[in-house]
This record gives C-alpha cells, sequence and structure tokens, in this order.
C-alpha cells in the first residue's frame, strides 16, 4: 500500500535560520500532497498543500516543492520564529481517495531564539 | 463558522469495554474521516463517510466502526477496548473530495 517517509524526525535551527522537511511517496498515482503543523496538545492544522499538477506552491514564509519523477516533497520554511516550533507532518493521497491521507511520521522543529 | 467539534475531548475506558466517540464537522462539509494517533505509530487513518456511506476504510480490525448521520455528523465505536487503542482518536471534515481536511481538537481516550 501507500507508505510515505519522512525525514529527518527532529530538527532543531536557530531562529531566522531556514528549515528543510523531506518527504517520499510510494504510489505514484498519488495527486494531492499537504502539509499540517500541529503544536503540542493542538490539532493538526494544514498549513499548506500542492497537487500534483504544481511542483512548487509558495505562502509567505513557506513553500512546498514537488518532484513526481523522484516521488518526493519537501517544505521549506524561512525566517523561522520560535513560535514555527511545532511538529510537522506531511502526507499523501490517491485521486480516488479523498480523506484518506497517508501520512508521514512527523518532525519536531524547534526554532532556538 | 464554528470548526469540527468532538466529544468527550477525554475518555477512560477499561480493557474489555467498548466506547463511542462523537464528532460534529463544520457546517456544510459532507465528508468527515477518522484518524488514531499514538506516539508509535503516528497518524492512522481508520475510516472516511461521504452523504452516510463508508468511502474509505483503513487497516484496522473490525472491533473498530463508525457510522454517519443526515446531517453529517459522526460517530465512531470501539468494541472489546484493548489496552493498545489509547490514543488521540482525531476527526476531520472537508466539503468535498480532494478539499483539504480540518481536524477537530481530538478524543483522548485511555484504557486502562
Amino acid at each position: 500500500g501507500e507508505n510515505v517517509e519522512q525525514h529527518p524526525s527532529t530538527l532543531s535551527v536557530q531562529e531566522g535560520d531556514s528549515a528543510v522537511i523531506k518527504c517520499t511517496y510510494s504510489d505514484s498515482a498519488s495527486n494531492y500532497f499537504p502539509w499540517y503543523k500541529q503544536e503540542l496538545g493542538k490539532r493538526p492544522q494544514l498549513i499548506i498543500d500542492i497537487r500534483s499538477n504544481v511542483g512548487e506552491k509558495k505562502d509567505q514564509r513557506i513553500a512546498v516543492t514537488l518532484n513526481k519523477t523522484a516521488k518526493h516533497f519537501s517544505l521549506h520554511i524561512t525566517e523561522t520564529q520560535p513560535e514555527d516550533s511545532a511538529v510537522y507532518f506531511c502526507a499523501a493521497s490517491l485521486y480516488n481517495q479523498g480523506g484518506k491521507l497517508i501520512f508521514g511520521q512527523g518532525t519536531e522543529l524547534s526554532v532556538k531564539p | 463558522k464554528a470548526g469540527v467539534t468532538q466529544t468527550p475531548r477525554y475518555l477512560i475506558k477499561t480493557r474489555g469495554q467498548q466506547v463511542t466517540l462523537s464528532c460534529s464537522p463544520i457546517s456544510g462539509h459532507r465528508s468527515v474521516s477518522w484518524y488514531q494517533q499514538t506516539p508509535g505509530q503516528g497518524l492512522q487513518f481508520l475510516f472516511e463517510y461521504f452523504s452516510e456511506t463508508q468511502r474509505n476504510k483503513g487497516n484496522f480490525p473490525g472491533r473498530f466502526s463508525g457510522r454517519q448521520f443526515s446531517n453529517s455528523r459522526s460517530e465512531m465505536n470501539v468494541s472489546t477496548l484493548e489496552l493498545g487503542d489509547s490514543a488521540l482518536y482525531l476527526c476531520a471534515s472537508s466539503l468535498a473530495a480532494h478539499s483539504p481536511l480540518h481536524f477537530g481538537n481530538g478524543t483522548r481516550l485511555t484504557v486502562t
């Protein structure tokens, strides 16, 4: 079945630095790739998503890139701030399986002031 | 607009019992999905309902079941609870297929 691998599992950066989280998916038919941020004790919140017909998407300090050939997508956070500290999850889904997201294992990002 | 509401927030049960969790989606959202979150296994898909029909199912035993009502509210039931069922159960709703999922705050289930 579909599998999503996420790296690294933990990431520590200094405030103002960039952070990059990488995910690889197994099913080439996957066509939707969201990223969620989960702060401690809170619900996962969608921060950005990308569909397979787009190679890159940006929203202020956050960007996501997709390489369909390599089945690889990445989250880029620039000018990190302490409030960016959280667990980030990537996910993938197939076109015909709308609400069924396959999640990566998560990356705990720590931004040190 | 109110977000996804899950009740109860916390639940403590003993092995062998059964439990029912409730989820009210965002108004207008017809798709409801359920996920189990544990430190070891991460976020795992349980099932998805759309217009009262189960559209997708994950790889969980038959002890896990769900349903959706005509007002899109959904319930999830776990029978014969096991210690390993202790987890945060998250419900998510979406407007339509392939619309972004919006998660609720979850129900923290502890099985003793």
